[in-house]
This record gives structure tokens, C-alpha cells and sequence, in this order.
């Protein structure tokens, strides 16, 4: 199985900074990497499909870069709303396994 | 709109089954197909199959083989994931989501809002 590693596990941020996750895969999976967002008691919701396609009506301010191995999710200018739990996963080949999720914090 | 709407909530006991529903409304049913995904609480994501609602072919996480069966009815366009003898350590919120038809895995672009599984003796 292809793992993913996430980083970092929580991450402090405040409203309008800029926050970048990385997910590093064991091997190569092209461009097969997905991001999700999840707020409490609620379901994961798509962002970012294709490593870098932003899935129709989330915020430009969301962006994501990279192929191969490793990837990045970059927020240019946080808001409120965007306080939650991010998740990476890789549908490059079954099983398509999420990394461990980091969760993003109001400093 | 597109949307999957999950049965509700369960409590059961060690040892036995449960079979959580999944309803599509608002596409092609047999167009895509539908994944399962758990997460315990306070944990992450942790997928545990995917169905073909074209011709129902399967893909299980290993650790479920045995114990998990995946099926749709297409004249309800609704899927069920079924998981017997349960155990503690499945206690979790079971997920629907749907993702590519075919036999490649894919980003899961609509998900169910969620059912509680809880094991309990």
C-alpha cells in the first residue's frame, strides 16, 4: 500500500495569514492526490482534486501544488471559517489511503 | 442537488451485524460508485471499500476482508455496507462517498452527512 505521510499534526495559525501542509508520499502517484476539509461533526468535504484542481465553488484562496511524491495545501489569507482538520489522500492505486489529518487552530 | 442521505444512528452489541444504507438522489446512480469510510472517534480516515453501482464489482480494505459486504440496489439507487461480528474498535461514524465507476480509484467528491456505529455490550 501507498502511504501518505501528513504534516505537520496541528497548526496554529491566525485570520489572514498564510498556512501551507505538506503530504509526502511512499512512492510516486503522479497527480492522484486529493485534499479534504472536515469541521466538527461533519462530513470531509472535497477542495482539491488532481494535487492542484480546485473542486467547483471552494475559495481561490485555497491552492495546491506538487507531484511525484510531494505535495502541498496552501490557505494565502486565512479566515474564520477555515478553522478545521485538513486531510491529504492518495487515489493512485487501491487503497486509497488519507494521511493523518492536521488540524488547524485559532492562535 | 446532488446528495447521499445515510440511515441513522446504531447501537449494537459485540458479535453482532450492521448494514448502514446510503441514498443517492440528483445523478445517474450507475454512473459512479461509492465508497465506505470510517472514523473513530477522534481519529482520522480510514477507508474500508468501494462499489461499482454499474455492475457492482468490489474492493475491500484488507483488514475488512471477511467481515464487510458492499452491495447497491439500483432500483433505490442505494448502496449498504454491511460489518459483522462487530467489535469494540469499530465503534465509529460510517461515511458514504461517492467516487469513480470504474475500476480505478478516485477523489470522493460528495459524501453522506454520516451514521454513528456504536459497539457496545
Amino acid at each position: 500500500a501507498i502511504r501518505i505521510t501528513q504534516s505537520p499534526s496541528s497548526l496554529s495559525a491566525s485570520t489572514g495569514d498564510r498556512v501551507t501542509i505538506t503530504c509526502r508520499a511512499s512512492q510516486g502517484i503522479s497527480s492522484y492526490l486529493a485534499w479534504y476539509q472536515q469541521k466538527p461533526g461533519k462530513a470531509p468535504k472535497l477542495l482539491i482534486y488532481a494535487a492542484s484542481t480546485l473542486q467547483s465553488g471552494v475559495p481561490s484562496r485555497f491552492s495546491g501544488s506538487g507531484s511525484g511524491t510531494d505535495f502541498t495545501l496552501t490557505i494565502s489569507c486565512l479566515q474564520s471559517e477555515d478553522f478545521a482538520t485538513y486531510y491529504c489522500q492518495q487515489y493512485y492505486s487501491y487503497p486509497p489511503l488519507f494521511g493523518q489529518g492536521t488540524k488547524l487552530e485559532i492562535k | 442537488q446532488v446528495q447521499l442521505v445515510q440511515s441513522g444512528a446504531e447501537v449494537k452489541k459485540p458479535g453482532a451485524s450492521v448494514k448502514v444504507s446510503c441514498k443517492a438522489s440528483g445523478y445517474t446512480f450507475t454512473s459512479y460508485g461509492i465508497s465506505w469510510v470510517r472514523q473513530a472517534p477522534g481519529q482520522g480516515l480510514e477507508w474500508m471499500g468501494w462499489i461499482s453501482a454499474y455492475n457492482g464489482n468490489t474492493n475491500y480494505a484488507q483488514k475488512l476482508q471477511g467481515r464487510v459486504t458492499m452491495t447497491t440496489d439500483t432500483s433505490t439507487s442505494t448502496a449498504y455496507m454491511e460489518l459483522r461480528s462487530l467489535r469494540s474498535d469499530d465503534t465509529a461514524v460510517y461515511y458514504c462517498a461517492r467516487c469513480g465507476g470504474n475500476s480505478l480509484p478516485d477523489a470522493f467528491d460528495i459524501w453522506g452527512q454520516g451514521t454513528m456505529v456504536t459497539v457496545s455490550s
